[in-house]
């Protein structure tokens, strides 16, 4: 079955540390990775995404993810992290073929300390 | 700009209540979600729609139903609300096709006492 997996669920760091969060995914087929984040009191909103092409993916706000087949990860990254990062991220699947059903992993909550 | 907006940012409703959430997108998507988000479970789909009137349960349906007699109107409907009900309910919309993003509304923090 498709799933998604952060296994961290809750980072806190120093401003100016650097950020990797994991994520892995099990799926059949070809796969779109999306990263979103919601700040606090804001709606969700898409950081990345990765279709085809370039591995290496770059965002919004300085963050990058990398999309490894063999490991099954797509890990988002941030040299230096800023008070303002503070949030909850989610991973995120494209849906198998013939539904809708994103599948989202369970969100990692990241709060950066200034 | 994607312009998802939900009617209510918090809402306080009785047990057995009927509570309506609504949704507007001003993007004329073909496709809207209500998704249910918790602390640790992160999103769960409880109905999508891909047309005016047509609607597909998502993993979470029981408890709700949904209409959409409008392109742009999606509407989540507790029949009658109960303490586990109790969530954030986030709407989102997007352009046709299984891989677009989903763009988000604010999100309604529905409590039922």
């Amino acid at each position: 079955a498709q799933s998604v997996s952060q296994h961290n669920h809750h980072v806190i760091l120093s401003e100016a540390a650097s950020l990797e969060l994991g994520c892995n995914y099990s799926y059949g087929g070809t796969v779109n990775l999306f990263w979103y984040v919601q700040y606090p009191g804001q709606h969700l909103q898409l950081l990345l995404k990765y279709f085809s092409g370039d591995p290496l993916v770059k965002g919004i706000k300085g963050f990058e993810a990398e999309f490894i087949k063999s490991k099954f990860s797509f890990n988002l990254r941030k040299p230096s992290v800023q008070w303002s990062d503070t949030a909850e991220y989610f991973c995120a699947v494209n849906p198998p073929p013939g539904t809708y059903k994103y599948i989202f992993g369970t969100g990692t909550r990241l709060k950066v300390l200034a | 700009d994607v312009k998802v907006t939900q009617s209510s940012r918090y809402l306080v409703k009785r047990t057995g209540e009927k509570v309506f959430l609504e949704c507007v997108q001003d993007m004329d998507h073909e496709n809207m979600f209500w998704y249910r988000q918790d602390p640790g479970l992160g999103l769960r789909l409880i109905y999508f729609s891909y047309d005016v009137k047509m609607k597909e349960k998502g993993d979470i349906p029981e408890g709700y139903s949904v209409s959409r007699e409008k392109k742009e109107r999606f509407s989540l409907i507790l029949e009658s609300a109960s303490t586990n009900q109790t969530s954030m309910y986030l709407c989102a919309s997007s352009p046709p096709g299984p891989n677009s993003p989903l763009h988000f509304g604010n999100g309604t923090r529905l409590t039922v006492t």
